[in-house]
This record gives C-alpha cells, sequence and structure tokens, in this order.
C-alpha cells in the first residue's frame, strides 16, 4: 500500500525566498505531523494537524513558517523569506487517528537554503 | 520541556560484536519508540515499549523500558552490516507530538 509522500525530495533555494513542502499522508490517516531534522539530529516536531485544523503549531520556531491542512488530507509547509538556517530536512508523518498511535514517516524534503 | 538524551552518538563496530544504545531522560514517558532511519529515508518504527520494565525482542534486538518509564536500552547481538544506520528513540506522552533523542550513528563493518 502508498505510504506517506514529500514532494519535492530536494529543494535548493536562495535566501528570502518562499518555499512549499507538500506531504501526502496515507490515505484515512485523520493526524498529519510535521518535524525538522537538522543534520546529525533527531527529528524535532513542528506542527500538528488533526483534520484540518492544527492542533498543537508549538513547535513553529517562527512566523515565516506556516502550514495548512485545508482538505483535511494533503498539507503544505509554507516557509517565507527564507534562511540558511532553515536547511534541514523536512520530514511528514502520519497516523490513523492521531492520541499516541504510531507515526508512519514520508522520505522527506531536504531544503537547501543558499 | 523534554528532553532525550542519547549515548553514544556514533559507533563503529566489527560485524559479530555486540552493543547497546542507551536513551535517557529525566521526564518520565507514557511509551517510548525506537526507530531507524537510512540515509534519505524516513524514520522507520522498530517497536514500543509500553510498561515499565517491559522488554520486547525483534530477532538479534532486545528493547528495555526502564522501571521508571524515563529510560530506554536497544542491544543488538551479533551485529551484521545490515544493522547500519541511524537509531533513533523518541518519547510519547499521548500528547501527539514526539520527542526524539539526537540518534546513535552505527556502522558496522565487515
Amino acid at each position: 500500500g502508498a505510504g506517506v509522500s514529500q514532494t519535492p525530495s530536494n529543494k535548493v533555494t536562495e535566501k528570502g525566498k518562499y518555499v512549499e513542502l507538500r506531504c501526502d499522508p496515507i490515505s484515512g490517516h485523520t493526524a498529519l505531523y510535521w518535524y525538522r531534522q537538522s543534520l546529525g539530529q533527531g527529528p524535532e516536531f513542528l506542527i500538528y494537524f488533526q483534520g484540518t485544523g492544527a492542533a498543537d503549531d508549538s513547535g513553529l520556531p517562527n512566523d515565516r513558517f506556516f502550514a495548512v491542512r485545508p482538505e483535511g488530507s494533503v498539507s503544505t509547509l509554507k516557509i517565507q523569506r527564507t534562511e540558511r538556517g532553515d536547511s534541514a530536512v523536512y520530514l511528514c508523518a502520519s497516523s490513523l487517528n492521531g492520541f499516541g498511535e504510531t507515526q508512519y514517516f514520508g522520505p522527506g524534503t531536504r531544503l537547501l537554503v543558499l | 520541556t523534554q528532553l532525550l538524551e542519547q549515548s553514544p552518538q556514533f559507533l563503529s563496530i566489527q560485524e559479530g560484536e555486540n552493543l547497546t544504545v542507551y536513551c535517557n531522560s529525566s521526564s518520565v514517558f507514557s511509551s517510548l519508540q525506537w526507530y531507524r532511519q537510512e540515509p534519505g529515508e524516513g524514520p522507520v518504527l522498530l517497536v514500543t515499549v509500553v510498561t515499565g520494565g517491559e522488554v520486547k525482542k525483534l530477532k538479534r534486538l532486545t528493547f528495555q523500558f526502564g522501571d521508571a518509564r524515563k529510560d530506554s536500552s536497544l542491544h543488538i547481538t551479533a551485529a551484521q552490516p545490515g544493522d547500519t544506520g541511524l537509531y533513533l528513540c523518541a518519547g510519547d506522552n499521548a500528547g501527539n507530538m514526539l520527542t526524539f533523542g539526537g540518534g546513535t550513528r552505527l556502522m558496522v563493518k565487515p
């Protein structure tokens, strides 16, 4: 069966540009998560969606980061005015209903800000 | 802020050796998960431990959850080159976000 997919797999942009990263969760999964993994570190939580709403966005580092999930399926992570420090792997995960259930991760989008 | 510390950060061993990876926290977690991550891929769940003192085995891998549910260990017996990868522990407090450790990068040489 299809797992979590993320596009693009790699993104190179220039400092100050705007980027969008897309996540397609496993079909039927109501919970969706975004994490960021810097080089040599473990993933860090960014935001969690339950359905269409952001139930917990406490991990977003600042107001340049924003995520949406308008129809409760696909999610887009948006980064404005990118900075070199935003370079990382952005991971998306989904789970059936949230509430401590197993999260299944996508392959990630590798973002490089020059 | 809940933190998980993993040790060692890096481990390079010969095929056939045994190893143990540790995951420690000052916080209590309702469950703790171990993931393995290959280059260019997302983390893949290996096991979830829930009960204090619980021990789970997955072929040559043995996972243990501390009695106080603050720490965990992963022991690999007779490591093989296919075990090479990044091992991550993650704590879950049923709050929907996972708190990950920094990872242990394991290399098993043939």
